[in-house]
């Protein structure tokens, strides 16, 4: 079945970079995603990446996908208090008519 | 958010009371969803609907209606028969890339 697990707490200083890591398990991912979320306010999509590419790079934000070992991370550079927030990793199955599977959510805290 | 609108932000009801949020988007797609999330946890599917007049039952959709009459429009009516409905509420609509666009949410309180 499908799963998708991150770590629930990540804490960095401001200026330094945040990585916050997902897995997941199934290998028939099509597109997998980083959905950024402030308190009391809906999902914000930040990025997605196709499953045959291995890095996307936007501004402050690099995604890695390692497929082998279904492993999918978010860096974000030069880390600012505004990046404080929930993070969550979602995949795409094959077939694009079924939801997203979502992690469960990484909260950053970042410390000025 | 994207053009999707949920109102009200904030909702409060007596027990035994059904209420419905209202979920719109301008963004023409054809699919939309709702979620839960409760304080701390991640996101549940409560109801999708892939195209007008056609809906799929989600992870909890246990005290819980929905309807999609219009493509615009995709309401949900949470029934006195929800054992535990305070929460956060989340809509969303797929773009071209199964990615989704979500409201701004609407927080209920049932007391």
């Amino acid at each position: 079945g499908e799963d998708v697990e991150q770590s629930l707490f990540l804490s960095v200083r401001e200026g330094d970079s945040s990585v916050i890591n997902c897995t997941y398990t199934d290998s028939s991912s099509t597109y997998l995603y980083w959905y950024k979320q402030e308190p009391g306010a809906g999902l914000q999509l930040l990025t997605y990446i196709f499953s045959n590419m291995d890095m996307k790079q936007d501004q402050r934000l690099t995604v890695l996908l390692n497929k082998k070992d279904k492993h999918l991370s978010l860096r974000i550079a030069d880390t600012q208090t505004g990046d404080s927030a929930i993070y969550f990793c979602a995949e795409s199955i094959s077939g694009g008519n079924t939801p997203l599977v979502f992690g469960k959510g990484t909260r950053l805290s970042v410390i000025a | 958010d994207g053009g999707i609108t949920q109102s009200p932000k904030y909702l409060f009801r007596k027990e035994g009371q059904n209420v419905t949020l209202s979920c719109e988007q301008n963004l023409n797609h054809d699919a939309m969803y709702w979620y839960r999330q409760d304080p701390g946890q991640g996101l549940r599917l409560i109801y999708y609907s892939q195209i007008v007049n056609d809906f799929q039952k989600g992870d909890i959709a246990e005290g819980y209606s929905v309807s999609r009459e219009k493509k615009e429009s995709f309401p949900l009516t949470v029934t006195s028969a929800q054992k535990n409905p305070t929460a956060f509420y989340l809509c969303a609509a797929r773009g071209t890339e199964n990615e989704q666009y979500f409201g701004p949410g609407t927080r209920l309180t049932v007391t």
